[in-house]
């Protein structure tokens, strides 16, 4: 059994649309949080990040995670089509090493 | 600034020759990690290097290696390659190595014939 899992989608939504991203892990020992989103061809940017369990808002997006059940989110508000892309969880318990899930690709369709 | 660079982009080897890729980080940043993405494993940790010792490891075997040079520029190294291989590798830089601070390279596609 893999430590992350992620929804595996694909997620096909209209533009406006509310997003929900989800992954549950079981390793106790993650600490950090992080959503990445990749586009085709790119490497993976960094959108968001998280310590403690709770909501992190930043414009459009939200991360929620529940340590007390091992799970994480990642809400898009409002999406758009830029916002097309895969996007992945991921997590650390020791500096430098990060665990990932498989990825969600989502369309976002004007 | 100046992102995470890696080089080739693309590369198209034939199975057991050996391979090396170079990525330099943003600058300031001490901490280079690496990993393989492919679609059947998803994005797989190989190994993180941070002021020239390598800090963490991955499952890989002893074929994959690597190495940090004391201006933080890293270079890792397949050996023996195999079909399987064949895969994007990233890399990663950031200050500290804490993960609020990750900036990825766009990778180098690598192909094993």
């Amino acid at each position: 059994q893999k430590e992350v899992e992620q929804d595996p989608g694909p997620l096909s939504v209209p533009e406006g649309a509310i997003v929900s991203l989800n992954c549950t892990y079981s390793n106790s020992a993650f600490q950090y949080f992080m959503w990445y989103r990749q586009y085709s061809r790119k490497g993976p940017e960094l959108l968001m990040y998280t310590y403690s369990s709770g909501n992190k808002e930043d414009g459009r997006f939200t991360a929620q995670v529940d340590k007390s059940s091992k799970y994480i989110s990642l809400f898009i508000r409002d999406s758009q089509p830029s916002d097309s892309a895969t996007y992945l969880c991921a997590m650390t318990g020791n500096a430098g090493k990060s665990t990932f899930g498989d990825g969600t690709t989502l369309t976002v369709k004007p | 600034k100046a992102g995470v660079t890696q080089t080739p982009r693309y590369l198209i080897k034939t199975r057991g020759q050996q391979v090396t890729l170079s990525c330099s980080p943003i600058s300031g940043h001490r901490s280079v990690s690496w990993y393989q993405q492919t679609p059947g494993q998803g994005l797989q940790f190989l190994f993180e290097y941070f002021s020239e010792t390598q800090r963490n490891k991955g499952n890989f075997p002893g074929r994959f290696s690597g190495r940090q040079f004391s201006n933080s520029r890293s270079e890792m190294n397949v050996s023996t390659l195999e079909l399987g291989d064949s895969a994007l590798y990233l890399c990663a830089s950031s200050q500290t190595g804490q993960a609020d601070g990750y900036t990825f390279g766009s990778g180098t596609r690598l192909t094993v014939v």
